[in-house]
């Protein structure tokens, strides 16, 4: 079936200007997450949604940072007034709890670059 | 969730088994282990957990030590292809994992 996909894929923006980043998550999973992850570091957890509420926005970097979910579908990040520190590759995952298991399924990620 | 700690590269030869470690002595009883692997420029992929027997997939085993502060994750006959960096992520399973910087392992031919 089909997995975790994420657009775009590139996106160069200028510093100041705002972004948004899409995450269709896979059919059926009501929980969604959105990571960043900056050249050679590890994953960043940002925020959580389960179906359209966001329990845990806790690693949301600052107000310039947002993120909505329809329904337990698409999920958007996005950045308002981008700086160069926002240039890194954003990951969204999906997850369904049935069964009692928890594993994350990735998407390919969008890659943001701020000039 | 608890913290883990992972050595930060390993080299493997070909076709010989990868044993990566993980240390995770302050998990609690409700906890799991978990183990993932970046494979360069994509997304993470899922390949292993578990509680507190060990386990074994068609990708994995995964030997969690009795008292559970340690694991390790076997790939029985590393490729070039599971050239990678491998997280271990201890979880209760709400929602959240705490990704470290994982473990390099770079397999030789």
């Amino acid at each position: 079936g089909a997995g975790v996909s994420q657009s775009p894929s590139n996106k160069v923006t200028e510093k100041g200007k705002d972004v948004e980043l899409r995450c269709d998550p896979i059919s059926g999973h009501t929980a969604l997450y959105w990571y960043r992850q900056r050249l050679g570091q590890g994953l960043e957890f940002l925020i959580y949604f389960q179906g359209n509420s966001a329990p845990d926005k806790s690693g949301l970097p600052s107000d310039r940072f947002s993120a909505e979910r329809t329904g337990e579908s698409v999920s958007t990040l996005t950045i308002q007034r981008t700086q160069q520190e926002d240039s890194a590759v954003y990951l969204c995952a999906s997850s369904s709890p049935a069964g009692g298991r928890y594993e994350q399924f990735f998407g390919p990620g969008t890659r943001l670059t701020v000039l | 969730d608890a913290k883990t700690t992972q050595p930060t590269s390993m080299d493997c030869a070909e076709g010989r088994a990868a044993n990566l470690p993980c240390n995770h002595s302050t998990i609690s009883g409700n906890e799991y282990v978990y183990w993932y692997r970046q494979i360069h420029s994509q997304g993470p992929q899922y390949i292993i957990h578990g509680l507190k027997n060990n386990e074994t997939n068609e990708m994995a085993s995964l030997i969690i030590t009795e008292d559970r502060k340690s694991s390790t994750l076997i790939l029985p006959h590393a490729t070039l292809r599971d050239t990678a960096v491998y997280y271990c992520i201890v979880t209760s399973g709400t929602y959240k994992y705490i990704f470290g910087t994982g473990t390099r392992l770079k397999v030789l031919a």
